[in-house]
């Protein structure tokens, strides 16, 4: 069973240009991770988020989790084509080893 | 560099060869992990360790068993393979319940 639906599940945009990425659920998550892969490597992490509200920066990239903690955004200002690539959130509901993936929102920053 | 790595990174089996995935970390954790990750699906997990001696089975667990070799050393096994098992496989490992995940860079499998 999959908890986590990431939308849109592909973005093409030009560089220069602004996105937002999100990642909901109906379960509450003590934890939430943001992940970026590009091909033929493993997700690296990007952040990591455990309170409700917050929000979190790096460079261009803002990251928020929601007050419920049920969802979560991520933000892109002027997208570069080094950002291209399958960003990924995962969540753990319990605090435990393990995280549940979302199917991921595959994007490509044209220059 | 200290990390997380797979071998082989490519495979092509026939239906019914079994073959062994191995993944070895350098950084010191305690769990590891074995994801699959196919088109649209996402991750999903097969087995994990969260410590030396102890494995579960996570969602996906059919078809795989793994052992836990020692605190570096966690290999994923198919006996009998299935076009089914056709994926790529991601080894993991994580310091603790809130710390990233350190994937490997990946088997790619195929059974024909």
């Amino acid at each position: 069973t999959q908890l986590l639906e990431q939308s849109p599940q592909f973005l093409s945009i030009q560089e220069g240009e602004n996105l937002t990425v999100y990642c909901n659920s109906s379960s509450v998550f003590s934890s939430l991770q943001w992940y970026r892969q590009e091909p033929g490597e493993g997700p690296v992490l990007l952040v990591t988020v455990v309170t409700g509200g917050e929000v979190k920066k790096l460079k261009r990239l803002t990251f928020q989790f929601g007050d419920a903690r049920k969802d979560s955004s991520l933000h892109i200002t002027a997208a570069q084509p080094g950002d291209t690539g399958l960003y990924l959130c995962a969540g753990s509901t319990s605090g435990t080893y393990k995280y549940i993936f979302g199917t991921g929102t595959r994007l490509k920053v044209l220059a | 560099n200290a990390g997380v790595t797979q071998t082989p990174k490519f495979q092509v089996l026939k239906t019914g060869q079994s073959m062994t995935l191995q993944c070895a970390q350098d950084m010191n954790h305690n769990s590891m992990y074995w994801y699959r990750q196919d088109p649209g699906m996402g991750l999903r997990l097969i087995y994990y360790s969260a410590s030396e001696g102890t494995t579960d089975k996570g969602e996906v667990p059919n078809g795989y068993n793994v052992s836990r070799l020692n605190k570096r050393e966690f290999s994923l096994r198919l006996e009998s393979a299935a076009p089914s098992q056709t994926s790529v496989y991601f080894c993991a490992t994580k310091v603790g319940s809130n710390y990233g995940y350190t994937f490997g860079s990946g088997t790619r499998l195929t059974v024909v």
